[in-house]
């Protein structure tokens, strides 16, 4: 089955340590991107990719660092400057950044629910 | 800078009682708004997307509708199935970048 993938579930890490969140994808999609959910406060950006090798900063990207090596693959690494890293990531793609109107619906990942304490 | 604001923040029906929730935006040149279902402690599914003012989309029980300053999506007599937060979002750049919206959490009641 076609699909975005987001591992782990839930994480769980001390303060001051690095973190990173897994997301892949078999849809063969161009573009990906890293999304945070917070309580009341809908979706932030905070980064996004348009091909292999190149991505750019969203809305709130302070604290967060990415990388785009392969097509399927958009890992998001939360760093110890990130000051309130506790929330629940997701991950989204589309198959072409510029192609017909129908290509930038964005599918969303599971989700990974991170806790740092 | 784009906003997209949604309302009510939450609305609770009775099984059967359509309502209509509101997104609103204020853009610079809309490109196409989209709308979201998402179950709580998972990933947003995809329902619709409008382009142009005067457009619907239908879906099962779901309707969406675009004017050239908000979109509704009307729900016709819900189930309590249709409990679920819905996300509204715009598209205004030449990428496919979105905005969104806080969301609206519906409770249907049996």
């Amino acid at each position: 089955d076609g699909g975005i993938t987001q591992s782990p579930k839930y994480l769980f890490r001390k303060e001051g340590q690095n973190v990173t969140l897994s997301c892949e994808q078999n849809l063969n999609h161009d573009a990906m991107y890293w999304y945070r959910q917070d309580p009341g406060q809908g979706l932030r950006l905070i980064y996004y990719s348009q091909i292999v090798n190149d991505f750019q900063k969203g809305d709130i990207a302070e604290g967060y660092s990415v990388s785009r090596e392969k097509k399927e693959s958009f890992p998001l690494t939360v760093t110890s400057a990130q000051k309130n890293p506790t929330a629940f990531y997701l991950c989204a793609s589309t198959p072409a950044p510029c192609g017909t109107p129908d290509t930038y619906e964005q599918y969303f990942g599971p989700g990974t629910r991170l806790t740092v304490t | 800078e784009d906003q997209v604001t949604q309302s009510p923040e939450a609305l609770r029906l009775q099984e059967g009682e359509s309502s209509s929730l509101n997104c609103s935006y204020t853009v610079s040149g809309l490109r196409g708004l989209f709308w979201y279902r998402q179950d709580p402690g998972k990933g947003p599914e995809f329902l619709f997307t409008l382009y142009s003012a005067g457009e619907e989309k239908e879906k099962e029980r779901l309707k969406a509708t675009l004017t050239k300053k908000e979109s509704f999506l009307h729900i016709t007599a819900p189930k309590p199935e249709d409990s679920a937060t819905y996300l509204c979002a715009v598209r205004t750049g030449a990428n496919s970048k979105l905005t969104f919206g806080k969301g609206i959490t519906l409770s249907v009641r049996p």
